[in-house]
C-alpha cells in the first residue's frame, strides 16, 4: 500500500529536550516536505526536499532541522523545542518538484512542548 | 498576509443538499489549484484540482469552479453526504514550477443527516 508514515503520532516533551519525528514514504517520490498546522493558519511549510541531499527552507523554518540521506526518509529535528512549536505536524511526499502533482500526507504528529 | 483565504471557518449543510466551499487568492501568478480533504486524526488527502486554463472540473459529486478575474474558486459537493464531513483545504501554486504550494486555513464542513 502506498503510504507516508510518521512516528510518533503523539509526543509530549519539555522545553529544550531534543526530539526527532521520523517520516518515511514507499512511493519512490522525489519531493518531500514538512508542514505544521495551527488553528486559523492552515498548513505552513517548514522545510522541503527536492531529492536526496537537497533540502531548503519553507515559510517557517526557525527552530527546525531536516536531513535527506535516503530517498524514502525525511526526519524533522527539533534541537531545542519551545512551547511555540506545539502544533500538529504533517509530512508529505510528491512524485516530483512539479507542483501540479498531488501530495500524499502522513497521518500527523501532535506535539506538545511544555 | 495570507495568499490563499477561506473566509468561512465552518459550514453546516443538510444531507442531500449542495455544499459550496469558497476560496480566494491574491497572487495572480497562481495557475493551479487543488482541494484537499482532512478527517480528524488523519492527514489531508487530495480531492480535486483545476488548472487556470479551465473554469470547471468535475469528478463525480465534486466540482470545482474557477473565476480567474475574481481570483476566486469554489468547491461544490452535490449531493452532500454525512461522510463528507471533514475539513477542506484550498491550495494554490504556480504549475510546473519550483514554487511551493500555498494552503488556505481550511473550512470545516458538517453534513447533517
Amino acid at each position: 500500500e502506498a503510504q507516508v508514515t510518521q512516528n510518533p503520532r503523539y509526543l509530549i516533551t519539555v522545553t529544550g529536550k531534543k526530539l526527532t519525528v521520523t517520516c518515511s514514504q514507499n512511493m519512490n517520490h522525489e519531493y518531500m516536505s514538512w508542514y505544521r498546522q495551527d488553528p486559523g493558519l492552515g498548513l505552513r511549510q517548514i522545510y522541503y526536499s527536492m531529492n536526496v541531499e537537497v533540502t531548503d527552507k519553507g515559510d517557517v523554518p526557525e527552530g527546525y532541522k531536516v536531513s535527506r540521506k535516503e530517498k524514502r526518509n525525511f526526519p524533522l529535528i527539533l534541537e531545542s523545542p519551545s512551547p511555540n512549536q506545539t502544533s500538529l505536524y504533517f509530512c508529505a511526499s510528491r512524485r516530483s518538484w512539479d507542483t501540479s502533482y498531488e501530495q500524499y500526507f502522513g497521518p500527523g504528529t501532535r506535539l506538545t512542548v511544555t | 498576509d495570507q495568499q490563499v483565504k477561506q473566509n468561512s471557518p465552518s459550514l453546516s449543510v443538510q444531507e442531500g443538499r449542495i455544499s459550496i466551499l469558497n476560496c480566494d487568492y491574491t497572487n495572480s501568478m497562481f495557475d493551479y489549484f487543488l482541494w484537499y480533504k482532512k478527517y480528524p486524526a488523519e492527514g489531508p488527502t487530495f480531492l480535486i484540482s483545476i488548472s487556470s486554463i479551465k473554469d470547471k472540473n468535475e469528478d463525480g459529486r465534486f466540482t470545482v469552479f474557477l473565476n480567474k478575474s475574481a481570483k476566486h474558486l469554489s468547491l461544490h459537493i452535490v449531493p452532500s453526504q454525512p461522510g463528507d464531513s471533514a475539513v477542506y483545504f484550498c491550495a494554490a501554486s504556480v504549475k510546473a514550477s519550483y514554487d511551493k504550494v500555498i494552503f488556505g486555513p481550511g473550512t470545516s464542513l458538517s453534513v447533517i443527516p
